[in-house]
């Protein structure tokens, strides 16, 4: 079976700028989850999607949203890029909620 | 709020030395625990988890770890480390109703000596 997949791998912005980020779970899998991993605020967690629907939200502003498609798929948004944005934002996947979550290799995102 | 403690921000061991690496989580609704690691620049990679029964539990690359609800630990262990095993060790856990929400720790970083 396939992982995770991300794309793009980088992404280079500059502030004022928004990105989006896409993120294929594993076949089968019907649960997305995203992370920001920073250096100084390390792993934490913005939010899950399942059946399209938002379960579950981390404590970010309202700058980064997301979606789940009907195949699964999940994009997330994050519109006026700021300097503090700079980080690798890592998807999961897993059949359902409170299943294992399996990680794809994350988008560098660089805030310039 | 749920939380997980490394003790540990780095730690080197010699190859072939035993390894054990600490972690602790805040008591709480039953927990499901896990240990992923990470290698530069790439994504996290379970190496194991714990959901309910036997405490001891076995993972991928020779990795175990023990549960003890006692002391709210979930401690991960390697008898014999290869240097291949350097990298970044990430404990998450999530509660049982809290749907895919991992709190991970702030992560071990172990350097492997030849």
């Amino acid at each position: 079976k396939a992982g995770v997949t991300q794309t793009p791998r980088y992404l280079i912005k500059t502030r004022g700028q928004q990105v989006t980020l896409s993120c294929s779970p594993i076949s089968g899998h019907r649960s997305v989850s995203w992370y920001q991993q920073t250096p100084g605020q390390g792993l934490q967690f913005l939010f899950e999607y399942f059946s399209e629907t938002q379960r579950n939200k981390g404590n970010f502003p309202g700058r980064f949203s997301g979606r789940q498609f009907s195949n699964s798929r999940s994009e997330m948004n994050v519109s006026t890029l700021e300097l503090g944005d700079s980080a690798l934002y890592l998807c999961a996947s897993s059949s359902v909620p409170s299943d294992t979550q399996y990680f794809g290799p994350g988008t560098r995102l660089t805030v310039l | 709020a749920q939380s997980v403690t490394q003790p540990d921000i780095h730690i080197t061991v010699s190859e072939g030395a035993s390894l054990e690496l600490r972690c602790n989580y805040s008591y709480g609704a039953t927990p499901y625990l896990f240990w992923y690691v990470q290698s530069p620049g790439q994504g996290l990679q379970l190496l194991l988890k714990y959901f309910s029964g036997d405490t001891l539990v076995q993972g991928i690359k020779g990795f175990e770890a023990e549960f003890k609800r006692s002391q709210s630990s979930f401690n991960l262990r390697k008898p014999s480390v290869h240097w291949s095993d350097a990298a970044e060790y990430f404990c998450a856990v999530v509660y049982v109703g809290g749907g895919n929400k991992l709190t991970f720790g702030t992560g071990t970083q172990l350097k492997v000596e030849l």
